[in-house]
């Protein structure tokens, strides 16, 4: 199976622009996509295909990568942005996600 | 709009089954697959397997090859999870969650709780 590697957390100021890192055991082309998930909810999906953001998501997500390294930035960062970010592999049967990133805001 | 609404929580003893429901909406229900991720406890999103709405083929990832079962309701736009012969282990969060190369549109998720 393909692995998905998240570092696993990430402390940031709001207004500051932070980097969230997936890698891949593999090549999955750009088939990675990004879900926010808050805590006791569902989650949410933000960028598909690498860099598309997701009709309604705000600009200041963008997403980026190809093969095995991709990254999810956010800027500038908003206290509402405070959640566990994964990124999910769609390329390579069975599809993975990632360990999740929990962002927290300082 | 679209929407994902699935059944309610659950408080199971080891050994009993249950079976969850999806119910769709806003959108055909057939045009799309139809996912299922299992969240456990303060835990990362694992993903379970998919089931063809048009054939309703399933297909398990391998850690749910046994006692999961994915089923279909099309004329309700319902999807279905059974667990059998329930475990300790099953204690979590299960989402269905459609299915377009990415995850969508997702349901609320039933938390379910396997407990002697």
């Amino acid at each position: 199976d393909t692995v998905l590697t998240q570092s696993p957390a990430l402390a940031v100021s709001p207004g500051e622009r932070v980097t969230i890192s997936c890698r891949a055991s593999e090549s999955v082309s750009t088939l990675m996509h990004w879900y926010q998930q808050k805590p006791g909810q569902q989650p949410k999906l933000l960028i598909y295909l690498a860099s598309h953001l997701e009709s309604g998501v705000p600009a200041r997500f963008s997403g980026s990568g190809s093969g095995t390294d991709f990254t999810l930035t956010i800027d500038p960062v908003e206290a509402d942005d405070t959640a566990t970010y994964y990124c999910q592999q769609s390329w390579n049967d069975p599809w993975t996600f990632g360990g999740g990133t929990k962002l927290e805001l300082k | 709009q679209i929407q994902l609404v699935q059944s309610g929580p659950e408080l199971k003893k080891p050994g009993e089954s249950l079976k969850i429901s999806c119910k769709a909406s806003g959108y055909t229900f057939t045009d799309y697959a139809m996912q299922w991720v299992k969240q456990a406890p303060g835990k990362g999103l694992q993903y379970m397997g998919w089931i063809n709405t048009q054939t309703g083929k399933p297909t398990y990832a391998d850690d749910f090859k046994e006692r999961f079962v994915f089923s279909l309701e099309t004329s309700a736009s319902t999807a279905y999870l059974q667990i059998n012969n329930l475990k300790n282990e099953d204690t979590a969060t299960y989402f269905c969650a459609r299915w377009d190369i990415f995850f969508d549109y997702w349901g609320q998720g039933v938390m379910v709780t396997v407990s002697s």
